[in-house]
Protein backbone atom coordinates (compact mmCIF):
# COMPACT_ATOMS: atom_id res chain seq x y z
CA UNK A 1 0.00 0.00 0.00
CA UNK A 2 1.51 3.12 -0.85
CA UNK A 3 1.11 6.32 1.30
CA UNK A 4 0.82 9.86 0.56
CA UNK A 5 3.75 11.37 -1.52
CA UNK A 6 4.38 14.98 -2.02
CA UNK A 7 6.79 17.16 -4.13
CA UNK A 8 9.09 18.80 -3.65
CA UNK A 9 10.32 18.52 -0.18
CA UNK A 10 11.73 22.29 0.44
CA UNK A 11 11.02 25.39 -1.41
CA UNK A 12 12.34 29.03 -1.48
CA UNK A 13 10.29 31.71 -3.23
CA UNK A 14 10.34 34.91 -3.22
CA UNK A 15 7.56 37.49 -2.02
CA UNK A 16 4.76 38.44 -4.97
CA UNK A 17 5.52 34.69 -6.40
CA UNK A 18 3.37 31.87 -7.15
CA UNK A 19 3.57 28.34 -6.33
CA UNK A 20 2.57 24.66 -7.05
CA UNK A 21 3.11 21.73 -4.66
CA UNK A 22 2.07 18.84 -5.39
CA UNK A 23 0.73 15.41 -3.89
CA UNK A 24 -0.49 11.70 -4.05
CA UNK A 25 -3.02 10.02 -2.55
CA UNK A 26 -2.79 6.85 -0.74
CA UNK A 27 -4.43 3.74 -2.71
CA UNK A 28 -8.05 3.36 -2.21
CA UNK A 29 -8.41 7.15 -0.96
CA UNK A 30 -10.60 9.28 -2.93
CA UNK A 31 -10.49 12.54 -0.86
CA UNK A 32 -7.44 14.64 -0.88
CA UNK A 33 -6.97 18.12 1.88
CA UNK A 34 -4.08 20.39 2.51
CA UNK A 35 -2.95 21.71 5.83
CA UNK A 36 -0.99 24.58 6.70
CA UNK A 37 1.32 24.14 9.82
CA UNK A 38 2.81 27.28 10.99
CA UNK A 39 5.81 26.27 13.14
CA UNK A 40 5.21 25.61 16.75
CA UNK A 41 1.31 25.55 15.74
CA UNK A 42 -1.02 22.48 14.92
CA UNK A 43 -2.30 21.83 11.28
CA UNK A 44 -5.22 23.82 9.96
CA UNK A 45 -7.26 23.07 7.22
CA UNK A 46 -6.83 25.14 4.08
CA UNK A 47 -9.32 22.97 1.78
CA UNK A 48 -10.40 19.43 0.31
CA UNK A 49 -11.06 18.21 -2.38
CA UNK A 50 -13.85 15.16 -3.35
CA UNK A 51 -14.40 13.66 -6.92
CA UNK A 52 -12.37 16.87 -8.35
CA UNK A 53 -14.46 19.73 -6.65
CA UNK A 54 -13.74 21.38 -3.80
CA UNK A 55 -16.04 20.54 -0.72
CA UNK A 56 -14.87 22.29 2.26
CA UNK A 57 -12.63 25.29 2.56
CA UNK A 58 -10.54 26.32 5.67
CA UNK A 59 -10.02 30.21 6.72
CA UNK A 60 -8.01 30.74 4.01
CA UNK A 61 -8.07 33.19 0.95
CA UNK A 62 -8.61 32.93 -2.52
CA UNK A 63 -5.05 33.50 -3.54
CA UNK A 64 -4.39 29.64 -2.22
CA UNK A 65 -6.36 27.97 -4.80
CA UNK A 66 -6.30 23.69 -6.05
CA UNK A 67 -7.09 20.69 -8.02
CA UNK A 68 -7.97 17.14 -8.27
CA UNK A 69 -7.20 15.07 -10.89
CA UNK A 70 -8.97 11.70 -11.78
CA UNK A 71 -6.66 9.74 -10.20
CA UNK A 72 -7.17 11.69 -6.58
CA UNK A 73 -3.62 13.20 -7.06
CA UNK A 74 -3.84 17.07 -6.00
CA UNK A 75 -2.17 20.43 -6.50
CA UNK A 76 -2.25 23.53 -3.97
CA UNK A 77 -1.24 26.50 -6.00
CA UNK A 78 -0.69 29.83 -3.84
CA UNK A 79 -0.83 33.15 -5.76
CA UNK A 80 0.73 36.61 -4.84
CA UNK A 81 3.06 34.75 -1.97
CA UNK A 82 3.46 36.43 1.29
CA UNK A 83 6.22 36.16 4.09
CA UNK A 84 3.58 34.53 6.71
CA UNK A 85 2.55 31.92 4.09
CA UNK A 86 6.43 30.39 4.92
CA UNK A 87 5.22 27.27 6.58
CA UNK A 88 5.09 23.04 6.16
CA UNK A 89 1.93 22.04 3.39
CA UNK A 90 0.74 18.64 4.84
CA UNK A 91 -1.03 17.12 2.25
CA UNK A 92 -3.37 14.82 3.39
CA UNK A 93 -6.02 11.66 1.95
CA UNK A 94 -9.16 9.86 3.65
CA UNK A 95 -11.89 7.67 2.60
CA UNK A 96 -15.47 7.67 4.13
CA UNK A 97 -13.69 4.87 6.28
CA UNK A 98 -10.45 5.27 6.76
CA UNK A 99 -8.80 7.63 8.89
CA UNK A 100 -6.52 10.88 7.75
CA UNK A 101 -3.61 9.44 6.61
CA UNK A 102 -0.37 12.46 5.63
CA UNK A 103 2.43 12.86 3.97
CA UNK A 104 5.74 14.23 4.92
CA UNK A 105 5.01 18.24 3.80
CA UNK A 106 6.34 20.26 1.50
CA UNK A 107 8.64 23.02 3.32
CA UNK A 108 7.87 26.57 1.91
CA UNK A 109 9.86 29.68 2.75
CA UNK A 110 9.46 32.79 1.43
CA UNK A 111 11.69 35.84 1.32
CA UNK B 1 -16.75 26.31 16.59
CA UNK B 2 -14.82 22.99 17.54
CA UNK B 3 -11.56 23.43 19.55
CA UNK B 4 -9.06 21.63 21.09
CA UNK B 5 -6.33 22.91 23.51
CA UNK B 6 -3.49 20.97 24.68
CA UNK B 7 -1.52 21.04 27.71
CA UNK B 8 1.24 20.81 28.85
CA UNK B 9 3.09 22.78 25.64
CA UNK B 10 6.25 21.36 26.41
CA UNK B 11 7.33 18.12 28.62
CA UNK B 12 10.66 17.04 29.75
CA UNK B 13 10.63 13.35 30.98
CA UNK B 14 13.61 11.17 32.03
CA UNK B 15 13.49 7.57 30.46
CA UNK B 16 11.35 5.34 32.47
CA UNK B 17 9.29 8.45 34.40
CA UNK B 18 5.83 7.49 33.28
CA UNK B 19 3.20 10.81 32.59
CA UNK B 20 0.38 12.36 30.72
CA UNK B 21 -0.47 14.34 28.14
CA UNK B 22 -3.89 15.87 28.44
CA UNK B 23 -6.45 17.04 25.46
CA UNK B 24 -9.29 19.25 25.77
CA UNK B 25 -12.14 19.71 22.80
CA UNK B 26 -15.49 20.95 22.56
CA UNK B 27 -17.06 19.59 19.04
CA UNK B 28 -20.50 19.63 17.79
CA UNK B 29 -21.20 15.59 17.50
CA UNK B 30 -18.05 14.22 17.79
CA UNK B 31 -17.35 11.38 15.18
CA UNK B 32 -13.82 10.83 16.06
CA UNK B 33 -10.85 11.89 18.63
CA UNK B 34 -7.18 11.15 16.91
CA UNK B 35 -3.84 11.31 18.15
CA UNK B 36 -1.10 11.69 15.97
CA UNK B 37 2.86 11.67 16.53
CA UNK B 38 4.85 14.20 14.58
CA UNK B 39 8.64 14.15 14.53
CA UNK B 40 10.65 17.20 13.27
CA UNK B 41 10.35 18.38 9.29
CA UNK B 42 7.60 15.31 9.26
CA UNK B 43 4.16 15.10 8.66
CA UNK B 44 1.65 13.46 11.76
CA UNK B 45 1.59 10.08 11.96
CA UNK B 46 -1.40 8.12 12.98
CA UNK B 47 -1.34 6.81 16.29
CA UNK B 48 -4.99 6.09 17.59
CA UNK B 49 -8.76 6.81 17.01
CA UNK B 50 -11.34 7.05 19.86
CA UNK B 51 -14.73 7.08 19.13
CA UNK B 52 -16.62 7.75 22.16
CA UNK B 53 -16.41 8.28 26.19
CA UNK B 54 -14.90 5.76 27.76
CA UNK B 55 -12.95 3.93 24.99
CA UNK B 56 -9.40 3.16 25.34
CA UNK B 57 -6.71 1.88 22.86
CA UNK B 58 -3.59 0.75 23.47
CA UNK B 59 0.18 0.63 21.36
CA UNK B 60 3.36 -0.19 23.11
CA UNK B 61 4.04 2.38 25.76
CA UNK B 62 1.62 4.62 24.82
CA UNK B 63 -2.39 3.86 26.21
CA UNK B 64 -5.23 7.16 25.44
CA UNK B 65 -8.19 7.54 26.81
CA UNK B 66 -10.92 9.67 26.16
CA UNK B 67 -13.94 11.41 27.93
CA UNK B 68 -16.80 13.29 27.01
CA UNK B 69 -14.34 16.54 27.32
CA UNK B 70 -10.94 15.29 27.17
CA UNK B 71 -8.64 12.50 26.55
CA UNK B 72 -5.21 11.61 27.93
CA UNK B 73 -2.21 9.89 25.93
CA UNK B 74 -0.36 8.16 28.82
CA UNK B 75 3.30 7.08 28.61
CA UNK B 76 4.40 4.65 30.36
CA UNK B 77 8.01 4.08 30.83
CA UNK B 78 8.99 6.32 28.32
CA UNK B 79 12.41 5.92 26.15
CA UNK B 80 14.13 8.91 24.40
CA UNK B 81 12.90 7.44 20.79
CA UNK B 82 9.43 8.27 21.85
CA UNK B 83 10.46 11.99 22.01
CA UNK B 84 8.40 14.02 19.60
CA UNK B 85 5.19 15.96 19.02
CA UNK B 86 1.93 14.57 20.03
CA UNK B 87 -1.18 16.22 17.96
CA UNK B 88 -4.47 15.79 19.11
CA UNK B 89 -7.54 16.34 16.82
CA UNK B 90 -11.29 16.35 16.75
CA UNK B 91 -13.73 15.33 13.23
CA UNK B 92 -17.38 15.86 13.66
CA UNK B 93 -19.77 14.98 11.26
CA UNK B 94 -20.72 11.64 10.00
CA UNK B 95 -18.07 10.84 7.78
CA UNK B 96 -14.17 10.03 7.45
CA UNK B 97 -13.59 12.73 5.28
CA UNK B 98 -14.85 15.70 7.18
CA UNK B 99 -11.60 17.86 8.15
CA UNK B 100 -10.20 17.41 11.51
CA UNK B 101 -9.15 20.12 14.09
CA UNK B 102 -6.12 20.40 15.84
CA UNK B 103 -4.33 21.37 19.00
CA UNK B 104 -1.26 22.50 19.09
CA UNK B 105 0.40 19.65 20.22
CA UNK B 106 3.08 19.20 23.11
CA UNK B 107 6.23 18.85 22.39
CA UNK B 108 8.10 15.44 24.26
CA UNK B 109 11.80 15.32 25.21
CA UNK B 110 12.63 12.15 27.04
CA UNK B 111 16.14 12.16 28.02
CA UNK B 112 18.59 9.29 28.50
Amino acid sequence: ETGVTQSPTHLIKTRGQQVTLRCSSQSGHNTVSWYQQALGQGPQFIFQYYREEENGRGNFPPRFSGLQFPNYSSELNVNALELDDSALYLCASSSTTSYTTFGSGTRLTVV
Amino acid sequence: EDQVTQSPEALRLQEGESSSLNCSYTVSGLRGLFWYRQDPGKGPEFLFTLYSAGEEKEKERLKATLTKKESFLHITAPKPEDSATYLCAVQSGNSGNTPLVFGKGTRLSVIA
